[in-house]
């Protein structure tokens, strides 16, 4: 099992719909859990950090954390077609580096 | 704030060449930095991890001699790729910590080994 696992994608929205990103991590401990976006040709850009169960709200993200369940999201409301990117999860397990999952490919459709 | 810069953003280099690619963190001081290995639709491969003042730490697989690093200050690190050949051809990107967990990445260097 990977230790960060996110579907592909492509997740389609039509435009000013929620998008609902998903990644689940292996049975490890972790302090720190990360969303990217990753436009196709550039680097990944942070977008948000969640550290503690629960909901953290940011603009139009909202990253949502549930370590019984070793589950994170990332919810984007009001999705535009300029959302359209990979995105990319990530969990620090305690080290000194980030493990992330293979990101999942949004489109947002007008 | 967090801004990591990279230079060159892309380069074109003759088999068997050598190119130098920096890494800056512009407004903070990294104590940490990373380099990344992404081919085309693929994720990011880690490469190595790198401390300031001492040697870097290279995954499983990287070819240390190959891509050297050296992070000579708080905020700048260099990958060295020696004697690069067609298949190094890919985008190189650093992150940079500065002793919080979030990284924040470079632009990223595309390379192009003829």
């Amino acid at each position: 099992q990977k230790e960060v696992e996110q579907n592909s994608g492509p997740l389609s929205v039509p435009e000013g719909a929620i998008a609902s990103l998903n990644c689940t991590y292996s049975d490890r401990v972790s302090q720190s859990f990360f969303w990217y976006r990753q436009y196709s040709g550039k680097s990944p850009e942070l977008i948000m950090s969640i550290y503690s169960n629960g909901d953290k709200e940011d603009g139009r993200f909202t990253a949502q954390l549930n370590k019984a369940s070793q589950y994170v999201s990332l919810l984007i409301r009001d999705s535009q077609p300029s959302d359209s990117a990979t995105y990319l999860c990530a969990a620090d397990f305690y080290t000194d580096k980030l493990i992330f999952g293979t990101g999942t490919r949004l489109q947002v459709f007008p | 704030g967090a801004v990591v810069s990279q230079h060159p953003s892309w380069v074109i280099c003759k088999s068997g060449t050598s190119v130098k690619i920096e890494c800056r963190s512009l407004d903070f001081q990294a104590t940490t930095m990373f380099w990344y290995r992404q081919f085309p639709k693929q994720s990011l491969m880690l490469m190595a991890t790198s401390n300031e003042g001492s040697k870097a730490t290279y995954e499983q697989g990287v070819e240390k001699d190959k891509f050297l690093i050296n992070h000579a200050s708080l905020t700048l690190s260099t990958l060295t790729v020696t004697s690069a050949h067609p298949e190094d051809s890919s985008f190189y990107i650093c992150s940079a910590t500065s002793g919080s967990y979030e990284q924040y990445f470079g632009p990223g260097t595309r390379l192009t080994v003829t």
